[in-house]
């Protein structure tokens, strides 16, 4: 049973223009919210996070928005950017007291 | 300040072949956690340690176990492998433990079943 979803494995963007990313949960237990970034051969990079208590966490070109009421929360990257290209991890967790638990990915190509 | 780092970064072993993964955390993270990567699947959690005690573990078989040390390096350990446990073996720190849930990745140790 997969607790967080990216239901779109891949999306690709023109550089300049807005990406946003999904992701969608099922544990309503789930009050904390990152977005991790991958680069091939690297390590995930943590991005952005959010707390259940905010609709909204801001970070220069990164947003991130939760509905809670829906168990879904997006990344909005404005302006996107060709190294912006990674592999991004919605994950989540449970007031601290559970391990992250990621979704699957969802690859962002930006093309120049 | 150093990150997270993983030994080794690859390797090549057979079925039924046993293999050690190390991690060290950054410099004063006691917490270390564990997770394999495979295609499609995401990452998924393997288990968690914090002061040399498992804290959390993940829906993996017995085969699967690791251990930590009072210096905070961790290990993991995989027994008797098998084709499906090729994948990338990533090893995250965090300060205290799961509050903020920020977890620092190292590069990860790719390991290859054949």
């Amino acid at each position: 049973d997969q607790q967080v979803k990216q239901n779109s494995p891949s999306l690709s963007v023109q550089e300049g223009r807005i990406s946003i990313l999904n992701c969608d949960y099922t544990n309503s237990m789930f009050d904390y919210f990152l977005w991790y970034k991958k680069y091939p051969a690297e390590g995930p990079t943590f991005l952005i996070s959010i707390s259940s208590i905010k609709d909204k966490n801001e970070d220069g070109r990164f947003t991130v928005f939760l509905n809670k009421s829906a168990k879904h929360l997006s990344l909005h990257i404005v302006p996107s950017q060709p190294g912006d290209s990674a592999v991004y991890f919605c994950a989540a967790s449970e007031s601290g007291n559970t391990p992250l638990v990621f979704g699957k990915g969802t690859r962002l190509s930006v093309i120049a | 300040k150093a990150g997270v780092t993983q030994t080794p970064r690859y390797l090549i072993k057979t079925r039924g072949q046993q293999v050690t993964l190390s991690c060290s955390p950054i410099s004063g993270h006691r917490s270390v956690s564990w997770y394999q990567q495979t295609p499609g699947q995401g990452l998924q959690f393997l288990f968690e340690y914090f002061s040399e005690t498992q804290r959390n573990k993940g829906n993996f078989p017995g085969r699967f176990s690791g251990r930590q040390f009072s210096n905070s390096r961790s290990e993991m350990n995989v027994s008797t492998l098998e084709l499906g446990d090729s994948a990338l073996y990533l090893c995250a720190s965090s300060l205290i433990g799961r509050s903020t849930g920020e977890l620092f990745f190292g590069e990860g140790s790719r390991l290859t079943v054949l």
